[in-house]
């Protein structure tokens, strides 16, 4: 079954820290794969998203994500964590599904950065 | 531009009852989408489409109907409300189908309680 998860429910760092926040995925064919953002009480924003091409996508805020076909991967990552980024970050993938294509979203994964 | 909006920001439902979820977009995307996101879950896509007049199913639109008579507006309707459908709804638009890559842009979300 086509799927994405990202194991980790939260993940915590120190402000000034890096950070990573972990997805991986399972589809058929080339993934499109992408990373929202979600603060308290709003909707989704985009970040990046990673179609073809290099391997390491830069996005907005700082962040950016590595693709990795072999673990079949795509962490986000930042060097330098702010209290700012605390926020709620769902992973997505592009699904083949019967002639037409989907978005599949991961769980979600808290970021808390400590002051 | 205002992006993506939706109304009601909150709702409560008794059982049985209808309602209708509004949301429109500026920015004159032709792709449109209906998501539910239950706690702890991932996004499931309810309906989208694809441009004015024409409409498919998602995953789970058992339960609910939309219509696209406009460009901009995307409605989204509970028949018969069910405690099932207690959830936080968003509307999203993109330029191209979101399956070829395309970035989603999400309204700040509905949240329906049915009792």
């Amino acid at each position: 079954a086509q799927s994405v998860a990202q194991p980790e429910d939260q993940v915590n760092v120190a402000e000034g820290n890096p950070l990573t926040v972990k997805c991986t995925y399972s589809v058929s064919g080339n993934p499109y794969l992408f990373w929202y953002v979600q603060y308290p009480n709003r909707g989704l924003q985009f970040l990046l998203k990673y179609i073809t091409g290099d391997n390491l996508v830069k996005g907005s805020y700082g962040f950016e994500a590595e693709f990795n076909k072999s673990q079949t991967s795509f962490h986000l990552k930042k060097p330098s964590a702010l209290v700012s980024d605390s926020a709620l970050y769902f992973c997505a993938v592009r699904a083949a599904t019967s002639g037409t294509y989907k978005y599949i979203f991961g769980t979600g994964t808290r970021l808390k950065v400590l002051a | 531009n205002a992006g993506v909006t939706q109304t009601p920001k909150f709702r409560i439902l008794k059982i049985g009852q209808s309602m209708t979820l509004q949301c429109a977009q500026d920015m004159n995307h032709n792709y449109m989408y209906w998501y539910r996101q239950d706690p702890g879950m991932g996004l499931k896509l309810i309906y989208y489409s694809v441009g004015a007049g024409i409409t498919d199913k998602g995953e789970v639109p058992n339960g609910y109907n939309v219509s696209r008579s406009t460009t901009e507006d995307f409605p989204l309707r509970l028949e018969l409300a069910a405690p099932s459908q207690t959830s936080v709804y968003f509307c999203a638009s993109s330029p191209g189908l979101a399956g070829v890559g395309d970035t989603q842009y999400f309204g700040p979300g509905t949240r329906l309680t049915v009792l």
